[in-house]
């Protein structure tokens, strides 16, 4: 089945810097790349996601790479406020049809 | 236009005991998927319901259970439950009934086994 890594587990950054975190997939079929963030006690929500057919996608402060050769998909944050404090889940589907979470990125963003 | 809900918010259960969790999905959509969320880790695919079957599974056994109701709504069923059973039990609603339709999350359901 599809296998994914999340890097790193943690990340502090300053406000109003850039944060990126990393994923990367095993299956090589999986053509559906969401990103969803989860405050504390509170559901995930879907904050951008890509799909195979693009290699860049951006909404405002958030945008998402993906390099389907090497198999890694990237979020990048930038001008970080404290309100992008929270767990950053990114996720991997259509190869193996069950979608596979990475264990999550706790971004911790200092005013 | 109503988001996904789930009840209830919180269960506590004994070891053994049985639970059903119940999912309504975003007005609009036909697929239930259902997630289990442990402490500190990215939720597990269990099941997605799609037109009343269930479309694929994860690996969960089979104490884990599920269905889908002609409006679309959902319960997920858990039979002798351990201690381990324990977790955030998330529901996500989409249209298309594939695994690469965007997801929308409910609330969750807090779920302890003592």
């Amino acid at each position: 089945g599809e296998n994914v890594e999340q890097h790193p587990s943690t990340l502090s950054v300053q406000e109003g810097d850039s944060a990126v975190i990393k994923c990367t997939y095993s299956d090589s079929a999986s053509n559906y790349f969401p990103w969803y963030k989860q405050e504390l006690g509170k559901r995930p929500q879907l904050i951008i996601d890509i799909r195979s057919n693009v290699g860049e996608k951006k909404d405002q402060r958030i945008a998402v790479t993906l390099n389907k050769t090497a198999k890694h998909f990237s979020l990048h944050i930038t001008e970080t406020q404290p309100e992008d404090s929270a767990v950053y889940f990114c996720a991997a589907s259509g190869g193996s049809y069950i979608p596979t979470f990475g264990r999550g990125t706790s971004l911790i963003v200092h005013p | 236009d109503a988001g996904v809900t789930q009840s209830p918010t919180h269960l506590i259960k004994t070891r053994g005991q049985q639970v059903t969790l119940r999912c309504s999905p975003k007005s609009g959509h036909d697929t239930v998927s259902w997630y289990q969320q442990a402490l500190g880790q990215g939720p597990q695919f269990i099941f997605q319901y799609y037109e009343e079957e269930e479309r694929q599974r994860g690996n969960f056994p089979d104490r884990f259970s599920g269905h889908q109701f002609p409006n679309y709504s959902s319960e997920l069923n858990v039979n002798a439950l351990l201690l381990g059973d324990s977790a955030l039990y998330l529901c996500a609603s989409s249209l298309g009934g594939t695994s690469t339709d965007t997801q929308y999350f409910g609330p969750g359901t807090r779920l302890t086994v003592l």
